[in-house]
C-alpha cells in the first residue's frame, strides 16, 4: 500500500519551460489537493479536486492547471515556469470531509 | 475568510522542558483544528485532531474557541520531537485546510 506518490521527487527547469506533477493515490480518496511550501509561508493551497473530473481553485492557483481525469491520479501543470514557482509541492488526498490528509513526499522544484 | 497564525516561526528548548507551541486562528463558523508534524525531508503526518480529544506521542491540543487558539503542548520535550509543526484549520463540512506558517522545533540535548 503506497499511500500517496508524487513523481518526480526532484527537478530544475529554466525560466520558461513546462513541465507535469504526477500524484497518485491507492487508497480510492475521493478529494486530491495540491500544495506549495515555502518558508515562512506554511502551505498555500494551489488547486484541488472533490472527485474524477472535477477541478477548482485553491488560493494561490495562478501559473498552474491541473487535471483529475482518473479517480487516482492528479497533475498539476506549469505551462511557463518562473523563478516564483520555486517551491516544494507538496500532493495529499482525503476522503473526504474531516481534514485526515495523506501527504506525498514532496516535489522539490527550482526554476533558474 | 478562515486563517490560522504561528507567531513563533523558530522555537528552541532543552530535553524534558515542557514545550508548548501557539496557533491562533480566525474563523467565524464551527472549525475544525488539527496539527500536522514534518520530520526532517519526511512527509507531514497527522499529528492529531481536536475532536478525538486523544493524546499522541505525549501532546495534547485543547481547543479554546473563547480566545480562538488550539495551542500544542507535551510537559517533557524529546530530542526526537524536533521537527515542523503544522496548525492547520478547516470548516466542520469542509474538506480545504488552511495551514499555519509553521513552528520549527528544536529539542537540543
Amino acid at each position: 500500500n503506497a499511500g500517496v506518490t508524487q513523481t518526480p521527487k526532484f527537478r530544475v527547469l529554466k525560466t520558461g519551460q513546462s513541465m507535469t506533477l504526477l500524484c497518485a493515490q491507492d487508497m480510492n480518496h475521493e478529494y486530491m489537493y495540491w500544495y506549495r511550501q515555502d518558508p515562512g509561508m506554511g502551505l498555500r493551497l494551489i488547486h484541488y479536486s472533490v472527485g474524477e473530473g472535477t477541478t477548482a481553485k485553491g488560493e494561490v492557483p495562478d501559473g498552474y492547471n491541473v487535471s483529475r481525469l482518473k479517480k487516482q491520479n492528479f497533475l498539476l501543470g506549469l505551462e511557463s515556469a518562473a523563478p516564483s514557482q520555486t517551491s516544494v509541492y507538496f500532493c495529499a488526498s482525503s476522503y473526504g470531509q474531516g481534514g485526515g490528509y495523506t501527504f506525498g513526499s514532496g516535489t522539490r522544484l527550482t526554476v533558474v | 475568510a478562515q486563517r490560522v497564525t504561528q507567531p513563533e516561526k523558530l522555537l528552541s528548548v532543552f530535553k524534558g522542558a515542557p514545550v508548548e507551541l501557539k496557533c491562533n486562528y480566525s474563523y467565524s463558523g464551527s472549525p475544525e483544528l488539527f496539527w500536522y508534524v514534518q520530520y526532517s525531508r519526511q512527509r507531514l503526518q497527522l499529528l492529531l485532531r481536536h475532536i478525538s480529544r486523544e493524546s499522541i506521542k505525549g501532546f495534547t491540543a485543547d481547543l479554546n474557541k473563547g480566545e480562538t487558539s488550539f495551542h500544542l503542548k507535551k510537559p517533557f520535550a524529546q530530542e526526537e520531537d524536533s521537527a515542523m509543526y503544522y496548525c492547520a484549520l478547516t470548516e466542520t463540512s469542509g474538506s480545504r485546510l488552511t495551514f499555519g506558517e509553521g513552528t520549527q522545533l528544536t529539542v537540543n540535548p
